[in-house]
């Protein structure tokens, strides 16, 4: 069964802090893997990820693929209260069928 | 269960026919959302419900496209008249809570319109 889990599923921190977000899949005939940030309406695409190894950054965050071990990290440094959302992971196949996760709910306190 | 089922998978329709889709929401869960995925992993949101009421329809187009949340019924989302544009995968989601935590989405209905 093709699945993805994300973790934590909620988390508080302090402004300035940095934080480690969890996606680990199970998807056959992987193709990509998604992360996206939910805050109001519609998910707000962050970073598409293909290969093993290869950061991607984006101002403070910044995101990596471990296609041996199956997961994703999300990484935001210097955490805002901007930043409190709920953080979605997303894996395609080559099927272009997507499986999302729960997603992790991040609240920046100031 | 719990998963968000959306059918079909994959839907080709010709210009001018319909279109439906449905989104079975896990057991519990209060509302729904649907969105559509065009371009270059992009959501718009159309529509979401809190049990049979519409909830935000501001996404919606006003023409064309309507959705359903009946109780013991999946809800839907019909598109007359379909355009080339209409083109997309349409996920749906639910959750117990509403737009902030909790989310589950379905794998998506990719409708094609040829």
């Amino acid at each position: 069964e093709d699945k993805v889990v994300q973790s934590p599923l909620s988390l508080v921190v302090h402004e300035g802090d940095t934080v480690t977000l969890n996606c680990s899949y199970e998807v056959t005939n992987f193709r990509s893997l998604l992360w996206y940030k939910q805050e109001k309406k519609a998910p707000t695409f962050l970073f598409m990820l293909t290969s093993s190894g290869i950061e991607k950054k984006s101002g403070r965050l910044s995101s990596i693929l471990d296609k041996k071990e199956l997961f994703s990290i999300l990484n935001i440094t210097a955490t805002q209260t901007g930043d409190s959302a709920v953080y979605l992971c997303a894996v395609g196949n080559t099927g272009n069928q997507f499986y999302f996760g729960t997603g992790t709910s991040l609240t920046v306190i100031p | 269960g719990e998963e968000v089922a959306q059918t079909p998978k994959h839907l080709v329709r010709g210009e001018g026919q319909k279109a439906k889709l449905y989104c079975a929401p896990i057991k519990g869960h209060s509302y729904v959302f649907w969105y559509q995925q065009v371009l270059k992993n992009e959501f718009k949101f159309l529509i979401s419900f809190q049990n049979e009421n519409v909830f935000d329809e501001t996404g919606m187009p006003k023409e064309r496209f309507s959705a359903k949340c009946l109780p013991n019924s999946p809800c839907s989302l019909e598109i007359q008249a379909t355009k080339l544009e209409d083109s997309a995968v349409y996920f749906c989601a639910s959750s117990q809570v509403g737009v902030i935590y909790g989310y589950t989405f379905g794998s998506g209905t990719r409708l094609t319109v040829v």
